[in-house]
């Protein structure tokens, strides 16, 4: 098993563009999620899905769309890059949910630069 | 929502002493606890956890404490090593208990 794999690792944008995010997991895991990572501010929930065709917002989603069509894969989209975007990401996945007990499995994570 | 503070943010300790974080939690309705340690560089992984039934666990030199009532919960690592040195974050549930929130973290530096 592959795990969680996200792609790209590196990223650099200019402000206004756009682009996704890849996050797909291999373990038939039912729960996926985002989160971001700043310097001193912990790893912030961006959006969750606790299945295909079901998504939530967490703690900061606001500049950011997500999609759940198949159990395996959970994109995340920036509509219109922003510098305060600049961000490590890192995808999530568990066997039922997060927050349930499950153990979170991560990914790699991506690091992303808006300029 | 759920909020978890985080205590402290730093902290420095000499090899083969005890080093405690602590965590506190806003919502009474939050029955999952877990810990996640990262390395530089790498991706957070799992390292203990502790549910809302249960005031302690024990792994080998790490153990979590769960005070219900005062709404807090702690990470503890007796005889620390050089590879103890890390971003620990714990964590509790959402208001729906579904996903996990995170606090800010505690850089562990251990020195030898």
């Amino acid at each position: 098993n592959a795990g969680v794999t996200q792609t790209p690792k590196f990223q650099v944008l200019k402000t206004g563009q756009s682009m996704t995010l890849q996050c797909a997991q291999d373990m038939n895991h039912e729960y996926m999620s985002w989160y971001r990572q700043d310097p001193g501010m912990g790893l912030r929930l961006i959006h969750y899905s606790v299945g295909a065709g079901i998504t939530d917002q967490g703690e900061v989603p606001n500049g950011y769309n997500v999609s759940r069509s198949t159990t395996e894969d959970f994109p995340l989209r920036l509509l219109s890059a922003a510098p305060s975007q600049t961000s490590v990401y890192f995808c999530a996945s568990s066997y039922s949910s997060g927050g349930g007990g499950e153990k979170l499995f991560f990914g790699s994570g991506t690091q992303l630069s808006v300029l | 929502g759920e909020n978890v503070e985080q205590h402290p943010s730093t902290l420095s300790v000499q090899e083969g002493d005890s080093a405690v974080i602590k965590c506190t939690y806003s919502d009474s309705a939050s029955n999952y606890f877990p810990w996640y340690k990262q390395e530089l560089g790498k991706r957070p992984q799992l390292i203990i956890d502790i549910r809302s039934n249960v005031g302690e666990k024990k792994d080998q030199r790490i153990a979590v404490t769960l005070n219900k009532t005062a709404k807090h919960f702690s990470l503890h690592i007796t005889e620390t090593q050089p590879e103890d040195s890390a971003v620990y974050f714990c964590a509790g549930t959402d208001q729906a208990g579904t996903a996990l929130i995170f606090g800010k973290g505690t850089t562990l530096s251990v020195s030898s």
